[in-house]
C-alpha cells in the first residue's frame, strides 16, 4: 500500500520567514495530494492541494510543488504569521486503495 | 469549502456504556464517509470507511462490534462505542467526501470521548 513520510516532525520559524514541510510517497499511482493543517483541540482544515496534472499551485501565502518523478511534494509557507502555528499533515491520495494516506505531522510554531 | 460537522464535540461517559457520534456534511452530499481516531500528538488513524447505504469496510484491527458504524444517508454517518473503556477515550473525527472518488475529503471538528 501507499506510504507517506513528512519531515521534519518539528519546525520553528521567525515571524516573517518563510517553512517548507516536505513529504514523499511510495505509490506511483497515487494522483492527489492535499495539505491540512490541524489546531490544537480541531479537527484537520485542507489548505491547500495538488493534482498529479499539475506540478505547482499557489494561493496567497501558500503554495505547493510537486515532483511526480521523484514521487514528493512539499508545502511552503511565506511571510508566516504566529496565526500559521499548528500541525500540518500531507496526505496521498492512492485510485487503488481509494482512500487518504497521511504522513506523521509538522508541529509548526512561528515565533513572535 | 465544504463543512463537515460532528456532534457532540466532547463526550464524558462511564466505562460500560455505549455512546453515538453523529457526522454530517452541511452543504454537500457525501457518498464516502471516513472514521479517524487520533493519539495525542499522532497522525490520523483510519477505523472505517462507510459508503451510503452499505456496510462500512473496518480497518484491521478495528473490532466492528465495538465500534458501530451507519451511514444512513448521503448527509449522515453514525460511529457508535459500544461498552466504552477507558481505553477508548480518544479523539474521535470524522471526514466526508463527494459524490466522486476524486473529490476532496473534508473534516469535521472532532469528538473528545473520555470514559472514566
Amino acid at each position: 500500500g501507499e506510504n507517506v513520510e513528512q519531515h521534519p516532525s518539528t519546525l520553528s520559524v521567525q515571524e516573517g520567514d518563510s517553512a517548507v514541510i516536505k513529504c514523499t510517497y511510495s505509490d506511483s499511482a497515487s494522483n492527489y495530494f492535499p495539505w491540512y493543517k490541524q489546531e490544537l483541540g480541531k479537527g484537520p482544515q485542507l489548505i491547500i492541494d495538488i493534482r498529479s496534472n499539475v506540478g505547482e499551485k499557489k494561493d496567497q501565502r501558500i503554495a505547493v510543488t510537486l515532483n511526480k518523478t521523484a514521487k514528493h511534494f512539499s508545502l511552503h509557507i511565506t511571510e508566516t504569521q504566529p496565526e500559521d502555528s499548528a500541525v500540518y499533515f500531507c496526505a496521498a491520495f492512492s485510485g487503488s486503495a481509494r482512500q487518504l494516506t497521511f504522513g506523521s505531522g509538522t508541529q509548526l510554531t512561528v515565533l513572535p | 469549502g465544504a463543512v463537515v460537522s460532528q456532534h457532540p464535540s466532547r463526550v464524558i461517559c462511564k466505562s460500560g456504556t455505549s455512546v453515538k457520534i453523529e457526522c454530517r456534511s452541511l452543504d454537500f452530499q457525501a457518498t464516502t464517509m471516513f472514521w479517524y481516531r487520533q493519539f495525542p500528538k499522532k497522525s490520523l488513524m483510519l477505523m472505517a470507511t462507510s459508503n451510503e447505504g452499505s456496510k462500512a469496510t473496518y480497518e484491521q484491527g478495528v473490532e466492528k462490534d465495538k465500534f458501530l458504524i451507519n451511514h444512513a444517508s448521503l448527509t449522515l454517518s453514525t460511529l457508535t462505542v459500544t461498552s466504552a473503556h477507558p481505553e477508548d477515550s480518544s479523539f474521535y473525527i470524522c471526514s466526508a467526501r463527494g459524490l466522486a472518488v476524486t473529490d476532496t475529503q473534508y473534516f469535521g471538528p472532532g469528538t473528545r470521548l473520555t470514559v472514566l
